[in-house]
Parts: structure tokens; C-alpha cells; sequence
């Protein structure tokens, strides 16, 4: 069966940087791409970015640009998500996402747990 | 980026109501609109996908119409485990959207 496994929680000071990994297994992991949603506290979700675990292509939600990078290793077939010059707030929880569907349809399959980064001084 | 508005924000609804949640996108998305249930503390799941096909697993009581810009999705007998907050997706563009949620609470 498919999971995905996130990295635990994590406590940053505002302009540090945050990496959060998405470990997965029980599928081809090539095959499907994956999002980042993150969700601030008592508020609704918010999709960040994709990324093709197939050749790496990204792309990125527009209020991220410039301090966000997704990245993929095949090797370990882990996602990971690195957000830099935190702000208290991106105090939020931070779920990675695996992709479904295919050229009829495109949803968000299979969800990790969620990673909760706190930014604050 | 498309904006999708969901109404109502909540709604408290007894077992055994039918329930309709409805979503609006600011354009266009064809079929590509999917609805999400998540429940406190827990990550979102999803219910339906291109409009109104159901995920494997999920009650048949679960419902989603529309097309365009406006859909729906119902329950047509409200559960105990119904609880929680209804998200709409589209996925039309590259830039995905949700709504902004609605909560259901059973009375």
C-alpha cells in the first residue's frame, strides 16, 4: 500500500530556513508527482508548489517564488520542501501530497501526515 | 489564479438531513473539481474527484454535480462521522486552488 511520511515538527526563528521531508513508498516512485498544502492555524489549505518525481520540474505558487524549492531523490524515493526567510506567518502545518489521476482527471490522492512548523523568536 | 468561494462558511445539520455544500470557481474549470473531507487534527481526505466520481471507500451518500463554474455536493443522509470541513479543489489550471472550507457540525 502507499505511504507517505513526514518529518517531525519543527521550531525555526523568523529568517531561518525550514526543509520538511516526504517519505514514500509501496508505488513506482516516478510515476506520480507530488504538492506541497500547507495549512495555518484555524485557516484552510493552501497549495505551495508541485514537483515531477519523474524529471524534477516544479512549479511553484506564485507567492512563493524566491523562497521556495522542491526537490526529489530517487534514490530514497523522498519529496522534500525547503522554505527560506521564515515569517511568524508560515507558522502553519505543511502536508505533503502525492498526486493522482491521469489525463481525464487530477486530484490529491494520498495525503502525509502533515509536519507542524512553528516560526517565532 | 482561479478564485473557488464556497458557501455556506459552516452549517449545523441534524443526522439524517441532506446537506449541500456548494462551490463556485471565477471561471471555467471544466470537470476538473475535486472535494476534500478533513477532520480536526487530521490531514485532508478526498471524496469525489472530476465533479462527481466517488473515491474508492467513500459512502455512496456522498454526491457531487455541477459543471462550469458552479458544483455541489451533497450527503444525502447526514451521519455522526460526517463531522468536519468540505473542501473544493480545482485543478484545471497549473496554479491548484481550494475553496476556503465549509464545517459541518451534526446537531
Amino acid at each position: 500500500q502507499v505511504q507517505v511520511v513526514q518529518s517531525g515538527a519543527e521550531v525555526k526563528k523568523p529568517g531561518a530556513s525550514v526543509k520538511v521531508s516526504c517519505k514514500t513508498s509501496g508505488y513506482p516512485f516516478t510515476k506520480y508527482g507530488f504538492s506541497w498544502v500547507r495549512q495555518a492555524p484555524g485557516q484552510g489549505l493552501e497549495w505551495m508548489g508541485w514537483i515531477s518525481a519523474y524529471n524534477g520540474n516544479t512549479n511553484y505558487a506564485q507567492k512563493f517564488q524566491g523562497r521556495i524549492t522542491m526537490t526529489t531523490d530517487t534514490s530514497t524515493t523522498t519529496a522534500y520542501m525547503e522554505l527560506r526567510s521564515l515569517r511568524s506567518d508560515d507558522t502553519a502545518v505543511y502536508y505533503c501530497v502525492r498526486e493522482g489521476g491521469d489525463n481525464t482527471a487530477y486530484y490529491f490522492l494520498y495525503w502525509g501526515q502533515g509536519t507542524l512548523v512553528t516560526v517565532s523568536s | 489564479d482561479i478564485q473557488m468561494t464556497q458557501s455556506p462558511s459552516s452549517l449545523s445539520a441534524s443526522v439524517g438531513d441532506r446537506v449541500t455544500i456548494t462551490c463556485r470557481a471565477s471561471q471555467s474549470i471544466s470537470r476538473s473539481l475535486n472535494w476534500y473531507q478533513q477532520k480536526p487534527g487530521k490531514a485532508p481526505k478526498l471524496l469525489m474527484y472530476a465533479i462527481s466520481s466517488l473515491q474508492t471507500g467513500v459512502p455512496s451518500r456522498f454526491s457531487g454535480s455541477g459543471s462550469g463554474t458552479d458544483f455541489t455536493l451533497t450527503i444525502s443522509s447526514l451521519q455522526p462521522e460526517d463531522y468536519g470541513t468540505y473542501y473544493c479543489q480545482q485543478s484545471y489550471s497549473t496554479t491548484k486552488t481550494f475553496g476556503q472550507g465549509t464545517r459541518v457540525e451534526i446537531k
